[in-house]
C-alpha cells in the first residue's frame, strides 16, 4: 500500500498565482481530509469529504480556496489567487470511514511558499 | 468535543518509559481519546486510542483514569525515533473530524 500521496511535495508561486494541489487517497478509503499547518496556528482542518461528497468546509479560510474531489481516487485543494499568508505545510488525510475509531492516514504534505 | 491540556514538552531518557499526559476534565459518555503523533516534516500518524479501559497496541498503551477525566500515553521504551509532538484528542468517534491541538513535544535523549 503506497499510502496517501500528496503532490508536489514543494511548491514554491508567486503571489497572486493560482495553486493546486493534489492527494490521492488510499484505496478504499471513504473519508478524506484536507489539514493546513503553520507555526502560529498548528494544524487546522480545512475541508473534508466522504463518498467524494463535501460534508464540512467550515474551516476552508475564504473563497479564494476551493476543493475538489471527482472521483474516490483524487482530490485537488485550489487556492487562486495565493497570497503570502498561504504559505503553510497542507495535509490530506484519508480513512476507512467516517468513524474516527478506523484512524486517519496522513500524507507526507505539500510544503507551499507563496512569495 | 471536550478540550484537552498537554505539557508544551517534556525529556525521556533513551530506552526509559515516556510517559505523556493528557487532561480531560469535560469529557463526555460518549467520547474518545484519541492519540497521533507528529515526527519533524511528516504527516500525523494514529497512534492509540480508548474509551474508558486501558488499551495497548505494538506501539503504545494508553491508561484512562476511572472517572475518565485524564489518560497517559505510555511508550514503554522510547527511542530517539520517538521524538515528536504528540497530540491528546477527545471526540466521539461518529463527529467525523479530528480537531488537533497544541500537542506536547517529546524529546528523547540518548
Amino acid at each position: 500500500d503506497a499510502g496517501v500521496i500528496q503532490s508536489p511535495r514543494h511548491e514554491v508561486t508567486e503571489m497572486g498565482q493560482e495553486v493546486t494541489l493534489r492527494c490521492k487517497p488510499i484505496s478504499g478509503h471513504n473519508s478524506l481530509f484536507w489539514y493546513r499547518q503553520t507555526m502560529m496556528r498548528g494544524l487546522e482542518l480545512l475541508i473534508y469529504f466522504n463518498n467524494n461528497v463535501p460534508i464540512d468546509d467550515s474551516g476552508m479560510p475564504e473563497d479564494r480556496f476551493s476543493a475538489k474531489m471527482p472521483n474516490a481516487s483524487f482530490s485537488t485543494l485550489k487556492i487562486q489567487p495565493s497570497e503570502p499568508r498561504d504559505s503553510a505545510v497542507y495535509f490530506c488525510a484519508s480513512s476507512p470511514r467516517t468513524e474516527l475509531n478506523y484512524g486517519y492516514t496522513f500524507g507526507s504534505g505539500t510544503r507551499l511558499t507563496v512569495v | 468535543d471536550a478540550k484537552t491540556t498537554q505539557p508544551p514538552s517534556m525529556d525521556c531518557a533513551e530506552g526509559r518509559a515516556a510517559n505523556l499526559p493528557c487532561n480531560h476534565s469535560t469529557i463526555s459518555g460518549n467520547e474518545y481519546v484519541y492519540w497521533y503523533r507528529q515526527i519533524h516534516s511528516q504527516g500525523p500518524q494514529y497512534i492509540i486510542h480508548g474509551l474508558k479501559n486501558n488499551e495497548t497496541n505494538e506501539m503504545a498503551s494508553l491508561i484512562i483514569t476511572e472517572d475518565r477525566k485524564s489518560s497517559t500515553l505510555i511508550l514503554p521504551h522510547a527511542t530517539l525515533r520517538d521524538t515528536a509532538v504528540y497530540y491528546c484528542i477527545v471526540a466521539g468517534s461518529n463527529t467525523g473530524k479530528l480537531i488537533f491541538g497544541q500537542g506536547t513535544t517529546l524529546q528523547v535523549k540518548p
